[in-house]
């Protein structure tokens, strides 16, 4: 079965450029989206298809996958980006999702 | 716009089947494959399966023999029905759709998900 990987956890200070990243193999190949979780609420979709923005998700936002690695930026994380981050692509005719990034911006 | 609205019990018993409704307003339940997605508490998403209004659907392997997910095009609702419910079943369960009619997945569209544990 196809798996995507993320790491448990990036923390940057507030105006940094956080960068959380999702293997899989040749998820280049695909397409790869991300969804912000806050605590208590649904998954929010910010990014698909690898680069594009969901109308009223802020441009502070930006994706990019090639090879085995898709990675969600955030230009200048402010508090309110504090959330989990999950990957997702379709791999072995299911939806797959990755387990997870818990950004931190203090 | 397009809202979901998931119902259903918050506690089942072990053995028994769990049963959730995902009411669909604001637009049709045709034309997308409408997706079902858990997750434990304190853990990551899982999705469970998407069903058409075709009735075509798919579902992630490991819960296959246990779940069966079907659409009512009459009262615009989606429903999961998940057999033989453990402990492991204990999650927050939510309906999705995707952002295109064409899609099986990137969802743009979340219920507010409904906690269902599962216990004696």
């Amino acid at each position: 079965s196809y798996e995507l990987t993320q790491p448990p956890s990036v923390s940057v200070s507030p105006g940094q450029t956080a960068s959380l990243t999702c293997s899989g193999d040749k998820l280049g190949d695909r397409y790869a989206c991300w969804y912000q979780q806050r605590p208590g609420q649904s998954p929010v979709l910010v990014i698909y298809q690898d680069t594009q923005r969901p109308s009223g998700i802020p441009e502070r936002f930006s994706g990019s996958n090639s090879g085995n690695t898709a990675t969600l930026t955030i230009s200048g994380a402010q508090p309110m980006d504090e959330a989990d981050y999950y990957c997702q692509a379709w791999g072995s005719s299911t939806v797959v999702f990755g387990g997870g990034t818990k950004l931190t911006v203090l | 716009q397009v809202q979901l609205q998931e119902s259903g019990p918050g506690l089942v018993k072990p053995s028994e089947t769990l049963s959730l409704t995902c009411t669909v307003s604001g637009g049709s339940v045709n034309n997308y494959y409408w997706s079902w997605i858990r997750q434990p508490p304190g853990k990551g998403l899982q999705w469970i399966g998407y069903v058409y209004h075709s009735g075509v659907t798919n579902y992630y392997p490991s819960l296959k023999s246990r779940v069966t997910i079907s659409l009512d095009t009459s009262r615009n609702q989606l429903s999961l029905r998940l057999s033989s419910v453990t402990a492991a079943d204990t999650a927050v369960y939510y309906c999705a759709r995707p952002y295109s009619g064409t899609s099986y997945d990137t969802f743009d569209v979340w219920g507010q998900g409904t906690m269902v544990t599962v216990s004696s």
